[in-house]
């Protein structure tokens, strides 16, 4: 089956940096996305990568390893705005997005 | 970046009444859109994939005589949910694949909150 991981929740302080994996399992793979949703409103896109490595864009990043099936996302000088579920999302052989259940992030002053 | 709207923003209806929900990508055409369901505290679900002029394929699970899907063109697809009933109370979110796109990205719409009392 196919099958995407990612922490349920994580806690983090203003102005610090977070990690937010994500693993998969997926039939193929032709990229993965990493998309923010706050509370009560639709996701957004934040990040894709389909070769591996580091992809920076501003205060986020995210990293992907095909060959583990692993990926993270990282946020540097949190900020309160930053508070907001994380998806993680794969596409599969036929172009179909696979997603996770999305990492709650609590930031703390 | 490309612009996807729905409407309407929020609805509540009475138990067996129909519902339509219209999703709209605005500043481009999307050969492929897509309905997704959420429910409080979990991820996006997907209901069905809507292709332009034809129809579409529903995830298992989902009734495709309760929500009906019509892709009538590039940049506008409905969902009607029929008979609906509290249990239906969601949060219904569109999204737009924009064709020929670099790496089929999604762009979604604003979701529409159905409450059915």
């Amino acid at each position: 089956g196919q099958n995407i991981d990612q922490p349920t929740e994580m806690t983090a302080t203003e102005g610090a940096i977070v990690q937010i994996n994500c693993t998969y399992q997926t039939s193929g793979f032709n990229g993965l996305f990493w998309y923010q949703q706050h509370a009560g409103e639709a996701p957004t896109f934040l990040s894709y990568n389909v070769l591996d490595g580091l992809e920076e864009k501003g205060r986020f990043s995210s990293f992907l390893s095909r060959s583990k099936g692993y990926s993270y996302l990282l946020l540097k000088e949190l900020q309160m705005k930053d508070s907001a579920s994380y998806l993680c999302a794969v596409t599969d052989s036929n172009y179909q997005l696979i997603w996770g259940a999305g990492t709650k992030l609590i930031i703390k002053p | 970046g490309a612009v996807v709207s729905q409407h309407p923003s929020w609805v509540i209806c009475k138990s067996g009444t129909s519902v339509k929900i219209e999703c709209r990508s605005l500043d481009f055409q999307a050969t492929t859109m897509f309905w997704y369901r959420q429910f409080p505290k979990q991820s996006l679900m997907l209901m069905a994939t809507s292709n332009e002029g034809s129809k579409a394929t529903y995830e298992q699970g989902v009734e495709k005589d309760k929500f009906l899907i019509n892709h009538a063109s590039l940049t506008l697809s409905t969902l009607t949910v029929t008979s609906a009933h509290p249990e239906d109370s969601s949060f219904y979110i569109c999204s737009a694949r924009v064709s020929g796109g670099d790496y089929n990205e999604q762009f979604f719409g604003p979701g529409t909150r159905l409450t059915v009392l």
